[in-house]
């Protein structure tokens, strides 16, 4: 199973809600990434786990938070989203740490905030 | 300062031509790593190649093939024989090794092939 999978593909979901995405991986990987992709840009780092530790971009506003229940699993907290958090979410992993690793994407979750 | 540019924002082509993609970064690192990236239509990030900066051997995968130049701190992309399949936006990306959350993506080049 060479498969990062996301739930959900799309979500719509207004500036008082809470929601989450999710990310999946059955390769063993020790790391996971979440990035955020506005349209016709490139994707932005967001945070890094690495043996369930985590790295933050410090630009990242404290109304996304991430969680790593365990090596496989990766969840992304969105609470109290600015319609400029707009975006595609894209997970990632890989099977050392460091970005130098070849990451494996999943197909992301376009997240609308109203 | 760490910096990827990718100067080809669209390019189209029509089946079967030839296509360079471009990528030209900054770095005062000496190791680090560049990748490239394909994403088509549907969303994901598909890897294409990894090379770190000491390995300057260009690389050939079927009718794809990277030219990686140090003296010119390039590292292009070549697609022989386009495909109407090879339609997407590819990213160059360039990693530091000193630190390791450091990522440069450049802006991307759209490229559309036509029947």
């Amino acid at each position: 199973d060479t498969e990062v999978t996301q739930t959900p593909k799309h979500l719509v979901m207004g500036m008082t809600n809470k929601k989450s995405l999710k990310c999946e991986q059955h390769m063993g990987h020790r790391a996971m990434y979440w990035y955020k992709q506005k349209a016709k840009k490139p994707p932005e780092l967001m945070f890094v786990y690495s043996y369930e530790k985590l790295s933050i971009n410090e630009s990242v506003p404290s109304r996304f938070s991430p969680e790593c229940p365990n090596s496989s699993l990766l969840n992304l907290h969105l609470h109290a989203l600015q319609p400029e958090d707009s975006a595609l979410y894209l997970c990632a992993s890989s099977q050392g740490a460091g970005l130098q690793e070849t990451q494996y994407f999943g197909p992301g979750t376009r997240l609308l905030v109203l | 300062a760490q910096k990827v540019t990718q100067a080809q924002t669209e390019i189209s082509v029509v089946e079967k031509e030839d296509v360079t993609l471009d990528c030209v970064y900054e770095t005062r690192d000496t190791t680090y790593y560049l990748f490239w990236y394909k994403q088509p239509p549907s969303g994901e990030l598909v890897f294409l190649i990894r090379r770190n900066s000491f390995d300057e051997q260009n690389e050939i995968s079927g009718r794809y093939s990277w030219n990686f130049q140090k003296s010119t701190s390039s590292f292009n992309f070549t697609i022989t024989a386009s495909q109407v399949v090879d339609s997407a936006v590819y990213f160059c990306a360039l990693i530091r090794t000193y630190n390791n959350n450091d990522m440069r993506f450049g802006a991307g080049t759209r490229l559309t092939v036509k029947p």
